[in-house]
């Protein structure tokens, strides 16, 4: 089947720890995204990448990294610099410019 | 920044009545999505719709890019129609901006 798969589901890590999502796509896309959900709220863009090897900041880049090394995997990194990082993180991809499709979501919980 | 307002925030349907939510963004945009968050948080693709009309199953939508609204229609509400409708577009290049979102629950 074609998709996006997010990995793990839930996640929970102590406060100081970096920690990596997981972002794998098989729809042949150029380009994929990370968003930010906080409850009761809409999709904040973290990093965009539109080919590999590539890849720029969105709008609340700061304590996140990523990297792009293959044209399916996009994984983001949370690092501890991240004020408040527990919230829902979905990635997406998309043809350039075009229709986004969403993975299921990873809920990281930091205490 | 392109800003982006969804109405109404929260609607409350009764099962198998008709609704009209809205998106209103303020420039120019050379993309638009439809999106509906279901209770789990997937989102699942609605419609993309950077102008003109479309239609899926009872569900349809219109954007008139030259007045920069989105409109999404759902007819005959079902309980399972329930969650987060989000409008997102783009300006150009790979950067989305996402409304906040219509917060619809359908009562059986």
């Amino acid at each position: 089947d074609g998709g996006i798969t997010q990995s793990p589901k839930y996640l929970f890590r102590k406060e100081g720890q970096n920690v990596t999502l997981s972002c794998e796509q098989n729809l042949n896309h150029d380009a994929m995204y990370w968003y930010r959900q906080d409850p009761g709220q809409g999709l904040r863009l973290i990093y965009y990448s539109q080919i590999v090897n590539d890849f720029q900041k969105g709008d609340i880049a700061e304590g996140y990294s990523v990297s792009r090394e293959k044209k399916e995997s996009f994984p983001l990194t949370v690092t501890s610099a991240q004020k408040n990082p527990t919230a829902f993180y979905l990635c997406a991809s998309s043809p350039p410019a075009g229709e986004q499709y969403f993975g299921p979501g990873t809920r990281l919980t930091v205490t | 920044g392109i800003q982006v307002e969804q109405s109404p925030p929260d609607l409350i349907l009764q099962e198998g009545a008709n609704s009209t939510l809205r998106c209103n963004f303020s420039d120019s945009v050379n993309n638009l999505q439809w999106f509906h968050q279901n209770p789990w948080g997937q989102l699942i693709n609605l419609f993309y719709i950077p102008s003109g009309t479309k239609q899926n199953g009872r569900l349809s939508a219109t954007t008139v890019a030259t007045e920069r609204y989105s409109l999404l229609y759902i007819s005959s509400s079902q309980t399972t129609d329930s969650g987060v409708y989000f409008c997102a577009v783009g300006a150009g290049g790979f950067k989305t901006i996402f409304g906040a979102g219509t917060r619809l629950f359908v009562k059986a």
